[in-house]
Protein backbone atom coordinates (compact mmCIF):
# COMPACT_ATOMS: atom_id res chain seq x y z
CA UNK A 1 0.00 0.00 0.00
CA UNK A 2 0.98 3.75 0.02
CA UNK A 3 1.87 5.37 2.62
CA UNK A 4 3.39 8.78 4.19
CA UNK A 5 4.65 8.68 7.71
CA UNK A 6 5.43 11.44 10.70
CA UNK A 7 6.28 11.52 13.62
CA UNK A 8 3.52 12.37 16.54
CA UNK A 9 5.25 14.79 18.36
CA UNK A 10 8.66 16.78 18.56
CA UNK A 11 9.51 18.88 21.10
CA UNK A 12 12.31 22.11 21.11
CA UNK A 13 13.67 24.77 22.39
CA UNK A 14 12.91 28.64 21.61
CA UNK A 15 16.11 29.59 20.09
CA UNK A 16 17.21 26.10 18.76
CA UNK A 17 15.98 24.18 16.04
CA UNK A 18 13.39 21.74 14.87
CA UNK A 19 13.68 18.68 11.89
CA UNK A 20 10.63 17.01 10.87
CA UNK A 21 10.97 13.76 9.47
CA UNK A 22 8.66 12.32 6.87
CA UNK A 23 9.17 9.36 5.15
CA UNK A 24 7.27 7.82 2.16
CA UNK A 25 6.28 4.66 0.50
CA UNK A 26 4.14 5.72 -2.83
CA UNK A 27 3.43 3.81 -6.49
CA UNK A 28 5.18 7.35 -8.00
CA UNK A 29 6.63 10.64 -7.07
CA UNK A 30 5.70 13.87 -8.68
CA UNK A 31 7.22 16.30 -5.43
CA UNK A 32 6.58 16.64 -1.65
CA UNK A 33 4.74 19.37 -0.10
CA UNK A 34 5.19 20.52 3.67
CA UNK A 35 2.44 22.45 5.41
CA UNK A 36 1.81 24.31 8.63
CA UNK A 37 -1.23 24.14 10.39
CA UNK A 38 -2.08 25.77 13.79
CA UNK A 39 -4.70 24.52 15.66
CA UNK A 40 -8.09 25.25 14.74
CA UNK A 41 -7.30 26.72 11.70
CA UNK A 42 -6.46 25.84 8.50
CA UNK A 43 -3.10 24.40 6.41
CA UNK A 44 -1.14 26.55 5.01
CA UNK A 45 1.21 25.61 2.53
CA UNK A 46 5.01 26.44 2.92
CA UNK A 47 7.09 23.87 0.39
CA UNK A 48 7.41 22.21 -2.44
CA UNK A 49 10.31 19.74 -3.30
CA UNK A 50 11.23 17.99 -6.01
CA UNK A 51 14.38 17.55 -6.52
CA UNK A 52 16.94 15.73 -4.39
CA UNK A 53 19.10 17.91 -1.86
CA UNK A 54 18.16 20.98 0.40
CA UNK A 55 16.08 24.05 -0.40
CA UNK A 56 16.69 26.92 1.63
CA UNK A 57 13.73 28.93 2.24
CA UNK A 58 15.05 31.54 5.03
CA UNK A 59 13.08 30.56 8.96
CA UNK A 60 13.19 26.66 7.16
CA UNK A 61 14.85 24.90 4.74
CA UNK A 62 13.81 21.16 3.36
CA UNK A 63 15.41 18.29 2.55
CA UNK A 64 14.90 15.44 0.12
CA UNK A 65 16.00 12.02 -0.81
CA UNK A 66 13.62 10.10 -3.73
CA UNK A 67 16.13 7.22 -3.47
CA UNK A 68 15.19 6.96 0.79
CA UNK A 69 12.09 8.08 0.34
CA UNK A 70 12.87 10.69 2.91
CA UNK A 71 12.39 14.24 3.48
CA UNK A 72 12.55 16.18 6.53
CA UNK A 73 11.34 20.15 7.30
CA UNK A 74 14.11 21.76 9.13
CA UNK A 75 12.79 24.92 11.48
CA UNK A 76 15.92 27.04 12.40
CA UNK A 77 15.93 30.06 15.43
CA UNK A 78 12.47 28.55 16.76
CA UNK A 79 10.14 31.07 18.31
CA UNK A 80 7.40 30.29 20.17
CA UNK A 81 4.90 31.26 17.61
CA UNK A 82 6.53 27.79 15.58
CA UNK A 83 4.93 25.40 17.61
CA UNK A 84 1.91 24.06 15.26
CA UNK A 85 1.67 20.72 13.27
CA UNK A 86 3.50 20.28 10.46
CA UNK A 87 2.12 18.10 7.47
CA UNK A 88 3.95 16.01 4.71
CA UNK A 89 2.30 15.66 1.56
CA UNK A 90 3.84 13.56 -1.81
CA UNK A 91 2.04 13.96 -5.34
CA UNK A 92 2.22 10.33 -6.39
CA UNK A 93 0.98 11.91 -9.88
CA UNK A 94 -0.31 14.32 -11.84
CA UNK A 95 -3.81 15.04 -11.28
CA UNK A 96 -6.56 15.77 -9.13
CA UNK A 97 -6.49 13.06 -6.30
CA UNK A 98 -2.83 12.94 -6.17
CA UNK A 99 -1.70 14.13 -2.72
CA UNK A 100 -1.38 11.88 0.26
CA UNK A 101 -1.14 13.54 3.59
CA UNK A 102 1.20 12.41 6.42
CA UNK A 103 -0.62 12.56 9.77
CA UNK A 104 1.17 15.92 10.67
CA UNK A 105 3.78 16.03 13.41
CA UNK A 106 3.05 18.51 16.48
CA UNK A 107 6.27 20.47 17.13
CA UNK A 108 5.83 22.28 20.71
CA UNK A 109 8.60 24.93 21.04
CA UNK A 110 9.23 26.07 25.06
CA UNK A 111 10.92 28.84 26.43
CA UNK B 1 -4.76 36.57 -2.54
CA UNK B 2 -6.11 33.65 -3.24
CA UNK B 3 -9.05 32.86 -1.03
CA UNK B 4 -11.31 29.44 -0.29
CA UNK B 5 -13.77 30.13 2.44
CA UNK B 6 -16.23 27.39 3.28
CA UNK B 7 -19.57 27.49 5.24
CA UNK B 8 -20.74 27.06 7.50
CA UNK B 9 -18.31 26.73 10.04
CA UNK B 10 -19.55 24.81 12.41
CA UNK B 11 -22.84 22.57 12.49
CA UNK B 12 -24.61 20.22 14.91
CA UNK B 13 -27.07 17.90 12.98
CA UNK B 14 -28.84 14.78 14.12
CA UNK B 15 -28.35 11.53 12.80
CA UNK B 16 -30.32 10.90 9.69
CA UNK B 17 -30.21 14.44 8.94
CA UNK B 18 -29.08 16.16 5.57
CA UNK B 19 -25.97 17.59 5.75
CA UNK B 20 -24.68 20.31 2.66
CA UNK B 21 -21.25 22.16 3.54
CA UNK B 22 -20.15 24.87 1.01
CA UNK B 23 -16.95 26.00 -0.26
CA UNK B 24 -16.55 28.80 -2.53
CA UNK B 25 -12.88 29.83 -4.20
CA UNK B 26 -12.22 33.24 -6.24
CA UNK B 27 -8.82 31.38 -7.65
CA UNK B 28 -10.20 30.28 -10.80
CA UNK B 29 -8.53 27.00 -10.12
CA UNK B 30 -10.21 23.48 -12.21
CA UNK B 31 -9.12 21.63 -9.00
CA UNK B 32 -11.45 21.05 -5.58
CA UNK B 33 -10.92 19.46 -3.31
CA UNK B 34 -12.75 17.93 0.41
CA UNK B 35 -10.75 16.57 2.85
CA UNK B 36 -11.85 15.63 6.68
CA UNK B 37 -9.33 16.19 9.16
CA UNK B 38 -9.68 13.29 12.62
CA UNK B 39 -7.03 13.42 15.13
CA UNK B 40 -4.78 10.27 14.05
CA UNK B 41 -5.65 10.06 10.86
CA UNK B 42 -4.39 13.32 9.01
CA UNK B 43 -6.22 14.69 6.31
CA UNK B 44 -8.30 12.45 3.96
CA UNK B 45 -9.68 12.90 0.42
CA UNK B 46 -13.63 12.44 -0.04
CA UNK B 47 -14.22 13.56 -2.84
CA UNK B 48 -12.80 15.91 -5.74
CA UNK B 49 -13.36 18.04 -9.04
CA UNK B 50 -11.53 18.58 -11.87
CA UNK B 51 -13.88 21.37 -12.93
CA UNK B 52 -17.69 23.03 -13.17
CA UNK B 53 -19.82 19.22 -13.83
CA UNK B 54 -17.03 16.85 -12.64
CA UNK B 55 -17.22 15.01 -9.40
CA UNK B 56 -14.77 12.24 -8.63
CA UNK B 57 -14.36 9.58 -5.74
CA UNK B 58 -11.88 9.96 -3.42
CA UNK B 59 -9.73 7.72 -0.72
CA UNK B 60 -12.84 7.69 1.77
CA UNK B 61 -16.56 8.72 -0.14
CA UNK B 62 -18.95 6.33 1.22
CA UNK B 63 -21.28 8.73 2.63
CA UNK B 64 -20.88 11.53 0.81
CA UNK B 65 -21.79 13.30 -2.40
CA UNK B 66 -20.38 15.65 -4.22
CA UNK B 67 -21.85 18.76 -6.67
CA UNK B 68 -19.62 21.09 -8.56
CA UNK B 69 -22.16 23.59 -10.03
CA UNK B 70 -19.44 26.18 -11.08
CA UNK B 71 -15.86 26.97 -11.61
CA UNK B 72 -16.15 28.40 -8.09
CA UNK B 73 -18.61 26.54 -6.18
CA UNK B 74 -18.20 22.78 -4.79
CA UNK B 75 -20.54 21.17 -1.92
CA UNK B 76 -20.20 18.35 0.48
CA UNK B 77 -23.56 16.10 0.67
CA UNK B 78 -24.26 14.02 3.56
CA UNK B 79 -27.76 12.64 2.88
CA UNK B 80 -28.07 10.74 5.83
CA UNK B 81 -25.47 11.74 8.52
CA UNK B 82 -24.25 9.55 10.90
CA UNK B 83 -21.70 10.26 14.13
CA UNK B 84 -19.31 8.85 12.48
CA UNK B 85 -19.30 11.47 10.55
CA UNK B 86 -18.55 14.18 13.06
CA UNK B 87 -15.41 15.84 12.60
CA UNK B 88 -13.80 18.91 11.32
CA UNK B 89 -13.90 19.20 6.72
CA UNK B 90 -11.41 21.35 4.71
CA UNK B 91 -12.22 22.10 1.46
CA UNK B 92 -9.26 23.06 -0.96
CA UNK B 93 -8.49 24.41 -4.54
CA UNK B 94 -5.44 23.82 -6.51
CA UNK B 95 -4.08 24.38 -10.21
CA UNK B 96 -4.50 20.86 -12.29
CA UNK B 97 -0.55 21.88 -13.57
CA UNK B 98 0.50 20.84 -10.17
CA UNK B 99 3.76 23.23 -10.46
CA UNK B 100 3.76 24.36 -7.07
CA UNK B 101 2.59 21.58 -5.46
CA UNK B 102 0.42 23.82 -3.53
CA UNK B 103 -3.32 23.67 -2.03
CA UNK B 104 -5.15 26.51 -0.69
CA UNK B 105 -7.65 25.67 1.91
CA UNK B 106 -10.56 26.96 3.50
CA UNK B 107 -10.53 27.56 7.22
CA UNK B 108 -13.03 24.60 7.80
CA UNK B 109 -16.10 23.23 8.98
CA UNK B 110 -16.09 21.55 12.10
CA UNK B 111 -19.52 19.12 11.91
CA UNK B 112 -21.35 17.28 14.99
CA UNK B 113 -23.95 14.47 14.31
CA UNK B 114 -25.66 13.70 17.55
Amino acid sequence: GQGVEQPAKLMSVEGTFARVNCTYSTSGFNGLSWYQQREGQAPVFLSYVVLDGLKDSGHFSTFLSRSNGYSYLLLTELQIKDSASYLCAVRVAQGGRALIFGTGTTVSVSP
Amino acid sequence: EAAVTQSPRNKVAVTGGKVTLSCNQTNNHNNMYWYRQDTGHGLRLIHYSYGAGSTEKGDIPDGYKASRPSQENFSLILELATPSQTSVYFCASGDDRGLTGQLYFGEGSKLTVL
